[in-house]
């Protein structure tokens, strides 16, 4: 059975205080892994597909990377902004497997 | 270009009641998947549609049926309603046979009492 499993469950960080979410995946015909960003209340928002292991890809504050077991998810220097739950997602054309995320809160 | 549309967006619903959700795919995305997320819990696949037909389904009980019509949208039609479906139930559009992110909507809130 596809797995997704993510850590912590829930960071709480200072402004300014970078960090790494990790996602350790274990689905079969993985053709993509996602990354997406939820807020309280809302859809998910795609943040970013990785296809293969060594690639990394950067968005703002925010680069993931991926190896052939494990993504990370690097925020460099968050603001309160960024508070939010992380997503992680593995599938290919049909089913896409979620993590239950980790819920980052930024203090200012 | 438009984003995916879901409706409505707060129900509420007695246990063994039918309720039926709607959406409307992202402008030139032919592909709408459903997801089921629990208070707490990452969503979960229930089902995809493509060509107006179920191209994958996951753990869920053929109480949960979905359609797709010729303009991409689709609707999500829950039967027998049980406590246990109170949930947020997400709509994604994508484009089939690309492994992309989805486009989500934003989801509807099922309280079933």
């Amino acid at each position: 059975e596809d797995q997704v499993t993510q850590s912590p469950e829930a960071l709480r960080l200072q402004e300014g205080e970078s960090s790494s979410l990790n996602c350790s995946y274990t689905v079969s015909g993985l053709r993509g892994l996602f990354w997406y960003r939820q807020d309280p209340g809302k859809g998910p928002e795609f943040l970013f597909t990785l296809y293969s292991a060594g690639e990394e890809k950067e968005k703002e504050r925010l680069k993931a990377t991926l190896t052939k077991k494990e993504s990370f998810l690097h925020i460099t220097a968050p603001k309160p902004e960024d508070s939010a739950t992380y997503l992680c997602a593995g599938g290919g054309y049909q089913k896409v497997t979620f993590g239950i995320g980790t819920k980052l809160q930024v203090i200012p | 270009e438009t984003g995916v549309t879901q409706s409505p967006t707060h129900l509420i619903k007695t246990r063994g009641q039918q309720v039926t959700l709607r959406c409307s795919s992202q402008s030139g995305h032919n592909t709408v998947s459903w997801y089921q997320q629990a208070l707490g819990q990452g969503p979960q696949f229930i089902f995809q549609y493509y060509r107006e037909e179920e191209n994958g389904r996951g753990n869920f009980p053929p109480r949960f049926s979905g359609l797709q019509f010729p303009n991409y949208s689709s609707e999500l039609n829950v039967n027998a309603l049980e406590l246990d479906d109170s949930a947020l139930y997400l709509c994604a559009s994508s484009l089939q046979d690309r492994v992309n992110g989805y486009t989500f909507g934003s989801g509807t809130r099922l309280t079933v009492v």
